[in-house]
């Protein structure tokens, strides 16, 4: 199974701030990861599909760059609502997989 | 809008079964794929079956295959997912999601936990 990992997995950021989280996959995946955005009790929401394209209705704040093994996720300018926990995830292959996930939280 | 509504979580004993189902509104059901996602208490999230818009194509991770089966009625717009030989490291709760790559929408969730 192709494995991703994430870091950091937790951040302390201010609104405001850029923050970057970074996925990568141990083998190339081509541009087949998603990101996800989850608060709590809520369930995900897809942010970024294909790499870098922004899901309808995601803020352009929003940004996800990458291909082969090695992927990011950019926020230009935290707001209070992007508190919470992202995840990565690739559909290159069965079995899907997930990273363990990014806590981002207010400093 | 698209809707998805999970039901039949609960508490089981090890060794036993449950049935979950997902009922979709708001999109033609049969034309996409579906997908069931679960995520531990406090973990994060570990995809659990593929189905095909047809049925044609099921895929499922190690941790369930040969006790877990995801099925769907295409024309009653639901998905299911039968678990057999439930285990304590089942407790989670599961999500359907839609899509056959990428999730773009998922439901709220069903709590199943697997405790004696």
């Amino acid at each position: 199974a192709i494995q991703l990992t994430q870091s950091p997995s937790s951040l302390s950021a201010s609104v405001g701030d850029r923050v970057t989280i970074t996925c990568r996959a141990s083998q190339a995946i081509s541009s087949a990861l998603a990101w996800y955005q989850q608060k709590p009790g809520k369930a995900p929401t897809v942010l970024i599909y294909d790499a870098s394209s922004l899901e309808s209705g995601v803020p352009s704040r929003f940004s996800g760059s990458g291909s082969g093994t090695d992927f990011t996720l950019a926020i230009s300018s935290l707001q209070p609502e992007d508190f919470a926990t992202y995840y990565c995830q690739q559909f290159n292959s069965f079995p899907i997989t997930f990273g363990q996930g990014t806590r981002l939280q207010i400093k | 809008q698209v809707q998805l509504v999970e039901s039949g979580g609960g508490v089981v004993q090890p060794g036993g079964s449950l049935r979950l189902s997902c009922a979709a509104s708001g999109f033609t059901f049969r034309r996409y794929a579906m997908q069931w996602v679960r995520q531990a208490p406090g973990k994060g999230l570990e995809w659990v079956a593929f189905l095909r818009y047809d049925g044609g194509n099921k895929e499922y991770a190690d941790s369930v295959k040969g006790r877990f089966t995801i099925s769907r009625d295409n024309s009653k717009n639901t998905l299911d997912l039968q678990m057999n030989s439930l285990r304590a490291e089942d407790t989670a709760i599961y999500y359907c999601a839609k899509g056959w790559k990428y999730l773009d929408d998922w439901g709220q969730g069903t709590l199943v936990t697997v405790s004696s």
